[in-house]
């Protein structure tokens, strides 16, 4: 069965808006999380990673006002896209492992479309 | 950023062959990992090697490492239309083994 559940898998909004992705672990307690994104037809680029009970820690180039992370517990994090634009479109994928170097189990994505 | 890249960007072949990919990457790594993507979905990983192996298999699959030149390959066997996907190598920084990033990858598509 799925080790992680994300969701939604697809949202549309519009300009402005906020938009929680929610990723769930459930095979197992997670203090970190990954959270991904991928533009069509391209790698996935490591966005951040989440801490529980902690600030998650956000790669260069990525706006941490703009993708706030919450990881409140050992089996829920979230991402929300704060006054989302067209530009932020794009797939969404958080990802967990049981331990550090270990595979990593994935979500199967949320698809954001801004309009 | 970016740790790897991989080639080819994109690979046709008929059913029945053989698949090779091959992967770079740029630091020293604890072990290197491959994950198929389904379009549209999540990754699913496929095989891990640690730094210390030189060869591994699973199945159809064999995977290769070479430190020194830092690079893998990924070969799959008897290819299978199911086969066709997207195909990442991945790697974790040995300074910072929580930290997986992922390569260009490599888009197969199997020809019935």
């Amino acid at each position: 069965g799925a080790v992680v559940s994300q969701h939604p898998s697809r949202v549309i909004c519009k300009s402005g808006t906020s938009v929680k992705i929610e990723c769930r672990s459930l095979d197992f307690q997670a203090t970190t999380m990954f959270w991904y994104r991928q533009f069509p037809k391209q790698s996935l680029m490591l966005m951040a990673t989440s801490n529980e009970g902690s600030k998650a820690t956000y790669e260069q180039g990525v706006e941490k006002d703009k993708f706030l992370i919450n990881h409140a517990s050992l089996t829920l994090s979230t991402l929300t896209v704060t006054s989302a634009h067209p530009e932020d479109s794009s797939f969404y994928i958080c990802s967990v492992n049981r331990d550090r170097g270990s595979p990593l189990h994935f979500g199967n994505g949320t698809r954001l479309t801004v309009t | 950023s970016q740790q790897g890249e991989e080639d080819p960007q994109a690979l046709s072949i008929q059913e029945g062959e053989n698949a090779t990919m091959n992967c770079s990457y740029k630091t020293s790594i604890n072990n290197l990992q491959w994950y198929r993507q389904n379009s549209g979905r999540g990754l699913v990983h496929l095989i891990l090697i640690r730094s210390n192996e030189r060869e591994k298999h699973s199945g159809r699959l064999r995977v290769t490492l070479d430190t020194s030149k830092k690079s893998s390959s990924l070969l799959i066997t008897a290819s299978r239309a199911a086969d066709t996907a997207s195909y990442f190598c991945a790697t974790d920084a040995y300074s910072s083994a929580s930290k997986i990033i992922f390569g260009s990858g490599t888009r197969l598509s199997i020809r019935p």
